[in-house]
């Protein structure tokens, strides 16, 4: 079974600074995918960026980028230029690369890092 | 339509009661996947179906049961509430039944069973 650990229930920044999230995972699996989640306090998970696992090269979606070590297990999230609209709960997610007629696609989560963006 | 709806956003019921829970998928989505997350917690998975048959169901009893109807829209039904119910209630819908690309969720519902 897959697990997720998000160590840092709590983080806070100044707006405009970095800060990284961090993430580890288990699994036996060698094909899969890596998510961040952003839940604000309208509840709706926002899908922050992604990776996939056979991919090397990390992710970044403008000011998101991830530092994924896959031997390590490793995936943690990087904000730069934070701004007050990042405050947030932020959610780490794997995927099992589906295989042919294999099992579904569910997401399996973190407890979740809550991030407060000072101004 | 774009997005992902849920009806209703908050419910309170009675311990034994049963509840059913709405959404409505982004048009074209054929799969739904809906997730319990508890206070404090991240979500857990509790069942997909893709178009309109169950492809896979996390570890929830038969007490939680889902329909999905043609026309992208689905349910959740939970029997004889019980108090470790209440918890927010997330669907989610994809274009395929692997989303590499994600899910798209909706705001949920925040049952509370007392």
């Amino acid at each position: 079974a897959q697990t997720v650990t998000q160590s840092q229930p709590e983080m806070s920044v100044q707006e405009a600074e970095t800060v990284t999230l961090s993430c580890t995972y288990d699994t036996s699996e060698n094909n899969y995918y890596l998510f961040w989640y952003k839940q604000p306090p309208s509840r709706q998970m926002i899908l922050v960026i992604r990776q996939e696992a056979y991919k090397q090269q990390n992710a970044t979606e403008n000011r998101f980028s991830v530092n994924f070590q896959k031997a390590a297990k490793s995936f943690s999230l990087k904000i730069s230029d934070s701004q007050l609209g990042d405050t947030a709960m932020y959610f780490c997610a794997f995927m099992k690369r589906r295989n042919y007629g294999g099992s579904q696609g569910n997401l399996i989560f973190g407890k979740g890092t809550k991030l407060s963006v000072k101004p | 339509e774009t997005g992902v709806t849920q009806s209703p956003t908050h419910l309170i019921k009675t311990r034994g009661q049963q509840v059913t829970l709405r959404c409505s998928s982004q048009s074209g989505h054929n799969t739904v996947s809906w997730y319990q997350q508890a206070l404090g917690q991240g979500p857990q998975f509790i069942f997909q179906y893709y178009r309109e048959e169950e492809n896979g169901r996390g570890n929830f009893p038969p007490r939680f049961s889902g329909l999905q109807f043609p026309n992208y829209s689905s349910e959740l039904n939970v029997n004889a509430l019980e108090l470790d119910d209440s918890a927010l209630y997330l669907c989610a819908s994809s274009l395929r039944a692997e989303p590499v690309d994600g899910y798209t969720f909706g705001s949920g519902t925040r049952l509370t069973v007392v």
